[in-house]
């Protein structure tokens, strides 16, 4: 079964400090996905990214860029010159099952970011 | 905006009392999904559904049953609520298949006291 664990519970960093939050997870599938959102103290669940475990190259969009290595099975999530607005509860979700398209959510990191 | 509406967005209930929440998505996607989030858990899936009337049991489904008679609307009933399932219920859709997004609606904030 497919399990993942965030083990930061919280960070906090001042505003312009880069920021990596970390994503283990563990599946016996050959193929498989992995997904980041993000929930701002308004509460909503915004959808961040989509990887597949067959492109391992990282991602960038603008100030967050992702780095998914198979070897180490993580999925880490680095914020550069974070901001006050990147406060939130990050959630690492690994994709469970083909056929039945559900997610398992990590239990999320909080980050506090500071002026 | 994925077009995903919670209903209520609060509810106070007392303890043994049936409660539904309600889920409506305008786009006909035909996956759907109850989840709760609690301190220290994440979200964990209580039920999803397919298609209509097709529905199944996620990790935390003790409690808690679901009906989806159209495709739009997917409905989370509490037949007789307890403390324990207080809680945020966050609703979602799949856009497609094949490990496509999921998108959430905005939440339901309920309270069994």
């Amino acid at each position: 079964a497919q399990k993942v664990t965030q083990a930061q519970t919280e960070i906090s960093v001042v505003e312009k400090e880069d920021v990596t939050l970390d994503c283990v997870y563990e599946t016996r599938d050959t193929t498989y996905y992995l997904f980041w959102y993000k929930q701002p103290p308004s509460g909503e669940l915004v959808f961040l990214i989509r990887r597949n475990s067959f492109d391992e190259q990282n991602e960038i969009s603008g100030r967050y860029s992702w780095n998914f290595q198979k070897s180490t099975s993580s999925f880490n999530f680095t914020i550069t010159a974070s901001q006050v607005v990147d406060s939130a509860v990050y959630f690492c979700a690994p994709f469970a099952s083909y056929n039945t398209d559900k997610l398992i959510f990590g239990t999320g990191t909080r980050l506090q970011v500071f002026p | 905006d994925a077009g995903i509406t919670q209903s209520p967005r609060h509810k106070v209930t007392e303890t043994g009392t049936p409660v539904t929440l309600r889920c409506h998505q305008t786009e006909n996607h035909r996956y759907m999904y109850w989840y709760r989030q609690d301190p220290g858990h994440g979200l964990r899936l209580i039920h999803y559904s397919y298609g209509v009337k097709d529905t199944d049991k996620g990790e935390v489904s003790d409690g808690y049953s679901v009906s989806r008679s159209k495709t739009e609307d997917f409905l989370l009933t509490l037949e007789s609520a307890t403390s324990s399932q207080t809680s945020v219920y966050f609703c979602a859709i799949n856009t497609g298949t094949g490990a496509s997004e999921q998108y959430f609606g905005p939440g339901t904030r309920l309270t069994v006291t």
